[in-house]
């Protein structure tokens, strides 16, 4: 079955500075990742999915996304943060005939 | 014209109770599911639903029960409360039969505190 490791539960940064989120997964098959977002006392949203294709992937509100298969990785990635980034963020894997497994999350918060 | 949508927001009970949290969404689609989350913030899932089959979390106690009066509503109910079960309960939809593939959809979550 797959496993997800999001390497850092909190990230603290100042705004308009680059931010990269890290998450690894194991598999023995092939995936699908995904990155949801869950900001204070809401659900989660979906900020991009990677399914096959270009394994560099964008998403919404600036965010981007590179599915390295030989690191077995899938780090998150903005250029310049804004002080609404600021929440919870979940990478996720689903092999085919699987459930979604999420990571444990990563705190980002932003500073101005 | 939200697209999934819980009630109630907030559940504050006691334990030995029995409660329902209902799940509906707007959205045609096929199957719903229902995840913890603990307060350590790791989600994990618990059922997962649709018309043709119901696929359960085996760690999932027999306490909890998934009813579906139609294909817009997963209800999650729970007997014999216990204090353990104090969480944040998402519901969430996806289009088509757990292709993969599909985007889930998630409600705002039902925060669930057993005293």
């Amino acid at each position: 079955a797959q496993s997800v490791t999001q390497l850092d539960s909190q990230v603290p940064v100042f705004e308009e500075a680059p931010v990269e989120l890290r998450c690894n997964y194991s598999s023995s098959v092939s995936v699908y990742l995904f990155w949801y977002v869950q900001y204070p006392n809401q659900g989660l949203q979906l900020l991009l999915k990677y399914l096959s294709g270009s394994t560099l992937v964008k998403g919404i509100n600036g965010f981007e996304a590179e599915f390295n298969k030989s690191q077995t990785s899938f780090h998150l990635r903005k250029p310049s943060v804004h002080i609404s980034d600021t929440a919870e963020y979940f990478c996720a894997v689903r092999e085919v005939n699987n459930d979604m497994r999420f990571g444990a999350g990563t705190r980002l918060t932003v500073k101005p | 014209d939200t697209a999934v949508s819980q009630t109630p927001k907030y559940l504050v009970t006691q334990m030995g109770n029995d409660k329902s949290i209902k799940c509906e969404q707007n959205l045609g689609h096929d199957t719903m599911y229902w995840y913890k989350q603990d307060s350590k913030k790791f989600l994990k899932i618990m059922f997962s639903y649709n018309n043709k089959e119901l696929i359960i979390n085996e760690t999932v106690p027999n306490r909890f029960s998934p009813k579906s009066p139609d294909k817009a509503h997963l209800n999650l109910h729970i007997n014999s409360l216990e204090l353990g079960d104090s969480a944040v309960y998402f519901c969430a939809s996806s289009q088509g039969l757990r292709g993969p593939q599909e985007t889930q959809y998630f409600g705002p979550g039902t925060r669930l505190l057993v005293l």
